[in-house]
C-alpha cells in the first residue's frame, strides 16, 4: 500500500497569512501516460464529509476561492492556503488514488493563531 | 449535477450485517467512466478505503485487504444504486461510512455521499 504521510499534525496561524501543509507518498503516484499526480486534497469540518478541494494535485475543484491552491509531483505535495480566513479552520486530508487501494493521510488540523 | 445519497440502519448488533446503499443522481452505476466507492472513517483508523465496483464491459470488483473475507459491494442498475455489506461487525467497525464516486480519467474525486454514522453495538 502507499502511505500517505502529513506535516504538520496541527498548525496555527494568524488571520490573513499564509498556512502550508505537506503531503509525502511512499511511493509515486505520477501515472506517465497522462503525467498526471492522482492527488487529491480535502477540508473537513466536524460533521460533514469530506469537502474536496484540489485533485490531479494542483487542479482547484469549481466554486473553491482561489486562495486554496496545490503543488508538487511525484511524492512530495503541498496545500497552501494562502491568506487564511476564520472560514478555513478544519482538518485537512491528502489522499492518493493512483493506486489500489486508495490511502488517505493522518490529517492536520488548522486552527487559528 | 451529481449527487449522492445513502440509506441504511445506524445501528448493528455484534456478529451481524452492515448493510448500506447509496442511491446515484445525475450520472449512472453503469458509466465506463467512474468506479463507486466505499470509504469509511473512525477516530481509531481515520480515513480508510473499503472498496468499489465498476462497470467496463463487464462490472468488477476491487475490496480492501483488511476486510475482503466479509464484504460485498454490489451495483443495482435497476435502481441506480448500489450497496454495501459488511459481514460479521464487531465494535471495531464502529465508524462514518461513506459512498464516493471516482472519475479516474478526469482524475475527479466525488461527490460524497452525506456519511452514515453505523455504531456496532449490542
Amino acid at each position: 500500500d502507499i502511505v500517505m504521510t502529513q506535516s504538520p499534525d496541527s498548525l496555527a496561524v494568524s488571520l490573513g497569512e499564509r498556512a502550508t501543509i505537506n503531503c509525502k507518498s511512499s511511493q509515486s503516484v505520477l501515472y506517465s501516460s497522462n503525467k498526471k499526480n492522482y492527488l487529491a486534497w480535502y477540508q473537513q469540518k466536524p460533521g460533514q464529509p469530506p469537502k474536496l478541494l484540489i485533485y490531479w494535485a494542483s487542479t482547484r475543484e469549481s466554486g473553491v476561492p482561489d486562495r486554496f491552491s496545490g503543488s508538487g509531483s511525484g511524492t512530495d505535495f503541498t496545500l497552501t492556503i494562502s491568506s487564511l480566513q476564520a472560514e478555513d479552520v478544519a482538518v485537512y486530508y491528502c489522499q492518493q488514488y493512483y493506486g489500489n487501494p486508495q490511502t488517505f493521510g493522518q490529517g492536520t488540523k488548522l486552527e487559528i493563531k | 449535477q451529481v449527487h449522492l445519497q445513502q440509506s441504511g440502519p445506524g445501528l448493528v448488533r455484534p456478529s451481524q450485517t452492515l448493510s448500506l446503499t447509496c442511491a446515484i443522481s445525475g450520472d449512472s452505476v453503469s458509466s465506463n467512466n467512474a468506479s463507486w466507492n466505499w470509504i469509511r472513517q473512525s477516530p481509531s483508523r481515520g480515513l480508510e478505503w473499503l472498496g468499489k465496483t465498476y462497470y467496463r464491459s463487464k462490472w468488477s470488483n476491487d475490496y480492501a485487504v483488511s476486510v475482503k473475507s466479509r464484504i460485498t459491494i454490489n451495483p443495482d442498475t435497476s435502481k441506480n444504486q448500489f450497496s454495501l455489506q459488511l459481514n460479521s461487525v464487531t465494535p471495531e467497525d464502529t465508524a462514518v461510512y461513506y459512498c464516493v464516486r471516482l472519475n479516474w480519467g478526469q482524475g475527479h474525486v466525488g461527490p460524497w455521499g452525506q456519511g452514515t454514522l453505523v455504531t456496532v453495538s449490542s
